[in-house]
């Protein structure tokens, strides 16, 4: 039973550029949230994708945008990258819109030089 | 005032004690409950739920609540090397229009050395 699967692992851009995170839901799972984790500190949510649409939205601004597909696989897009913006992020699939746990993927490590 | 407020540690115990971990939230409508553990480099793996006041047991865990007093805590008994992690609590508002949005503690560094 595959679990959340998320790529690449690490990814390094420059200031301004743009950025495509990608996530897989663990099987059975039909709801994708992401998150925010910088050093230290715990995750901050940034958005939640059910039935291809995003339901839920933290405080981050319109740089950050996504997409969830059909098959529930979602993306993370992050515009006019800033150095602030280097962090690990972290999607999470859950099944429904009630409060099933969340189970993490192995995130995606952006640095941004 | 945090959301969901932790002491950051590090909270250091022997091999085979008993390790208590405290988390406090601030919204009032949450109603759920989540311990998640998370190895240096790794991604949260969620360790124990709870929806209702009172204790819950899973194998050398428990998980502690009371919604009257805003409080949530994890106990880790006979503490091995391998708990030492960081424990993140976190807090979600299911019932409101908040489906799947959990809020996090900064996280407890907890330590135990042999």
């Amino acid at each position: 039973d595959a679990g959340v699967t998320q790529s690449p692992t690490h990814l390094i851009k420059t200031r301004g550029q743009q950025v495509t995170l990608r996530c897989s839901p663990k099987s059975g799972h039909d709801t994708v949230s992401w998150y925010q984790q910088a050093l230290g500190q715990g995750p901050q949510f940034i958005f939640q994708y059910y039935e291809e649409e995003e339901r839920q939205r933290g405080n981050f601004p319109d740089r950050f945008s996504g997409h969830q597909f059909p098959n529930y696989s979602s993306e993370l897009n992050v515009n006019a990258l800033l150095l602030g913006d280097s962090a690990l992020y972290l999607c999470a699939s859950s099944w429904g819109q009630g409060n099933s746990p969340l189970h993490f993927g192995n995130g995606t490590r952006l640095t941004v030089t | 005032q945090k959301e969901v407020e932790q002491n950051s540690g590090p909270l250091s115990v022997p091999e085979g004690a008993i390790a208590s971990l405290n988390c406090t939230y601030s919204d009032r409508g949450s109603q759920s409950f989540f311990w998640y553990r998370q190895y240096s480099g790794k991604s949260p793996e969620l360790i124990m739920s709870i929806y209702s006041n009172g204790d819950k047991e899973d194998g050398r865990f428990t998980a502690q609540l009371n919604k009257a007093s805003q409080y949530v805590s994890l106990l880790i008994r006979d503490s091995q090397p391998s708990d030492s992690a960081t424990y993140l609590c976190a807090v979600s508002n299911a019932g409101g229009t908040s489906y799947g949005k959990l809020t996090f503690g900064q996280g407890t560094i907890l330590t135990v050395h042999p």
